[in-house]
């Protein structure tokens, strides 16, 4: 069964700062992967999704997640903090039948000025 | 595009009161799916429909859930009687499912409190 971990409940950074949050999965097949971000109390938005066209997929709002097979991993990362970016960030499996996601528990970025 | 509607966004009742809460996906998406999202929990998924008909309702808690979708622009998703464990915000999310990478957009969610 495919499922995803997400390293860190709560991450903070400098506003102009690197964000990496980590996303790993566990899956026997290739799987399809998001990443959905959720503003406060707003429903979940996709940022990017990997779809096996290319291992290094760019999002919205300047946010890319690399898509690494040796090591089981989905990334996301944003060169420079924005403190716009402050949210909870899902990462999110699907399995290769069917329509249903399964989502990591969620990381909570907190961008400080 | 209006996007995905629920409806309420606030639902305060006390415990034993019949609740509804109300979805109408995005004119042209095929599948509609309904979340669950609590601090304890975090997301979960509890039932999906394709083209109307219930696919997987394995994430309903207990017989006090019902969901429905009568017709492509509209679901319903019952829960009688309400208890304060089901106090939740409850997403509805809809997708046209033409494949594994479809996108499912979500609406703003109904915040239920129950008393």
């Amino acid at each position: 069964a495919q499922s995803v971990t997400q390293l860190g409940s709560h991450v903070s950074v400098s506003e102009g700062a690197l964000v990496l949050l980590r996303c790993n999965y566990s899956s026997s097949v290739p799987p399809y992967l998001f990443w959905y971000v959720q503003y406060p109390n707003q429903g979940l938005q996709l940022l990017l999704k990997y779809t096996s066209a290319a291992t290094l997929v760019k999002g919205i709002n300047g946010f890319e997640a690399e898509f690494k097979k040796s090591e089981t991993s989905f990334h996301l990362t944003k060169p420079s903090a924005h403190m716009s970016d402050a949210a909870e960030y899902f990462c999110a499996v699907r399995r290769t039948s069917g329509s249903r996601l399964t989502f990591g528990e969620g990381t909570q970025l907190t961008v400080n000025p | 595009d209006a996007g995905v509607i629920q409806s309420p966004r606030h639902e305060v009742t006390e415990m034993g009161q019949e609740v509804t809460l109300r979805c109408k996906p995005i004119s042209g998406h095929n599948s509609l799916f309904w979340y669950r999202q609590t601090m304890m929990r975090g997301l979960e998924l509890l039932i999906y429909f394709n083209n109307n008909v219930p696919i997987d309702d394995s994430g309903m808690p207990e017989d006090r859930f019902s969901a429905k979708m009568p017709n492509a622009s509209f679901s319903t998703l019952k829960i009688q009687p309400s208890e304060p464990r089901d106090s939740a915000v409850y997403f509805c999310a809809s997708s046209q499912d033409r494949g594994y990478t479809d996108t499912q957009y979500f609406g703003p969610g109904t915040r239920l409190t129950v008393l």
